[in-house]
């Protein structure tokens, strides 16, 4: 079963917007990553957030994880036409072998 | 290689027939994942791999799918007695060690069962 499950489904917005992507979980995690898949081909790994840490960034995008809501956030500022993709968060729960992904968000960015 | 390779990238088979996937991991790497993927979900995890060893099956669906990495390196997801509902993309990954936690996904093998 799936542990993390994104919010929205689906998200439409114009390039120069910046897109916001929630992930939430049920369970205590080691650590939390984002993944993004563009249509047809494989994931590729954006960013990884460990669970002591609250705020991480890297170019573009600003993710948060607040462990007493069990949520995470992924944020794309300044989306341009090229970030149109489904994006998925993916939890790496304690004791457990396995990364878990969510449904993911499929992101639009409208030129 | 560069990056992870997946083969057949497509594979159509009727149901009952036999498959097999190949998943060519990034050299070093010792941690192997297998996933599912159908329309509009997210990736399903299948097994891990920590070496040669299968540390986590707890994800194939039932007996009529098998995986092995024989040599800790290549790795072959099994399917016996294809059924309709298999049909999915299969997603192969890995990644240096367990720890590292940032996965190298392949491009898929793309299962159709008619």
């Amino acid at each position: 079963s799936q542990q993390g499950e994104e919010d929205p489904q689906a998200l439409s917005i114009q390039e120069g917007e910046n897109a916001t992507m929630n992930c939430s979980y049920k369970t205590s995690i080691n650590n939390l990553q984002w993944y993004r898949q563009n249509s047809g081909r494989g994931l590729v790994h954006l960013i990884l957030i460990r669970s002591n840490e609250r705020e991480k960034h890297s170019g573009r995008l600003r993710v948060t994880l607040d462990t007493s809501k069990k949520s995470s956030s992924l944020l794309i500022t300044a989306s341009r036409a090229a970030d149109t993709a489904s994006y998925f968060c993916a939890t790496d729960a304690q004791g457990a072998q396995k990364l878990v992904f969510g449904q993911g968000t499929r992101l639009t960015i409208n030129p | 290689g560069a990056g992870v390779s997946q083969t057949p990238s497509n594979k159509v088979t009727e149901k009952g027939k036999y498959v097999e996937l190949r998943c060519d991991p990034i050299s070093g790497h010792t941690a192997l994942y297998w996933y599912r993927q159908s329309l509009g979900q997210g990736p399903e995890f299948l097994i891990y791999f920590q070496g040669t060893g299968a540390a986590d099956d707890s994800g194939l669906p039932n007996d009529r799918f098998f995986a092995v990495r024989p040599e800790g390196s290549v790795s072959t997801l099994k399917i016996q007695r294809t059924e309709r509902g298999d049909s999915a993309v299969y997603l192969c990954a890995s990644s240096r060690d367990r720890n590292t936690g940032e996965l190298f996904f392949g491009e898929g093998s793309r299962l159709t069962v008619l």
